[in-house]
């Protein structure tokens, strides 16, 4: 069965902090794929990044990183000079096989960026 | 701007009586749509699944005849929370497979209080 695991619960920085969120999965499938979301307080959530299980190059977008490690089954997401505007609750989640799966999302950070 | 619209974005109602959702795709037809669930402080769990022309499939746990779902187009799909009640206040998102089929387009979410 599928798993996704955020084991930090809460993350609490000040402004222009490096932070990194931790997510673990698991999964019997070798093919599947792999996210990130955020959620503001307004709810809506907001894509971030996918990735699939072929692909294990970690990525950059602006000060966003994202470290894929299939032999740790792990996903992590690295915020560089954290940012007010970063507090959010973010989501790891997971889909398995090809086309249209259900997401099975971790239990969310929620980080939170001090002034 | 938003590839998907869900309305109402919040809603009050009297216990017993029955709230529809909507959630329309903008830019896209897409034949499989997801709705989640996500109570206050926890994660989003998947309700049900829908495909357009067929019988949406729930998850287990999920009332099928208390959260009606119907499909009724490429773009269009509606949430029916029959006979409400306090235990059903939650926050109602949908979502839509992308012509990348992996990626979800998910709606703002409408937030559900049942007094």
């Amino acid at each position: 069965a599928q798993k996704v695991t955020q084991a930090q619960t809460e993350i609490s920085v000040v402004e222009k902090e490096d932070v990194t969120l931790d997510c673990v999965y698991e999964t019997r499938d070798t093919t599947y794929y792999l996210f990130w979301y955020k959620q503001p307080p307004s709810g809506e959530l907001v894509f971030l990044i996918r990735r699939n299980s072929f692909d294990e190059q970690n990525e950059i977008s602006g000060r966003y990183s994202w470290n894929f490690q299939k032999s740790t089954s792990s996903f992590n997401f690295t915020i560089t000079a954290s940012q007010v505007v970063d507090s959010a609750v973010y989501f790891c989640a997971l889909s398995e096989g090809q086309g249209a799966q259900k997401l099975v999302f971790g239990q969310g950070t929620r980080l939170t960026i001090n002034p | 701007g938003a590839v998907v619209s869900q309305h109402p974005s919040w809603v009050i109602c009297k216990s017993g009586t029955s709230v529809k959702i909507e959630c329309r795709s903008l830019d896209f037809q897409a034949t499989t749509m997801f709705w989640y669930r996500q109570f206050p402080k926890q994660s989003l769990m998947l309700m049900a699944t829908s495909n357009e022309g067929s019988k949406a499939t729930y998850e287990q746990g999920v009332e099928k005849d208390k959260f009606l779902i119907n499909h009724a187009s490429l773009t269009l799909s509606t949430l029916t929370v029959t006979s409400a009640h306090p235990e059903d206040s939650s926050f109602y998102i949908c979502s839509w497979a992308g012509l990348a089929k992996n990626i979800q387009y998910f709606g703002a979410g409408t937030r559900l209080s049942v007094l």
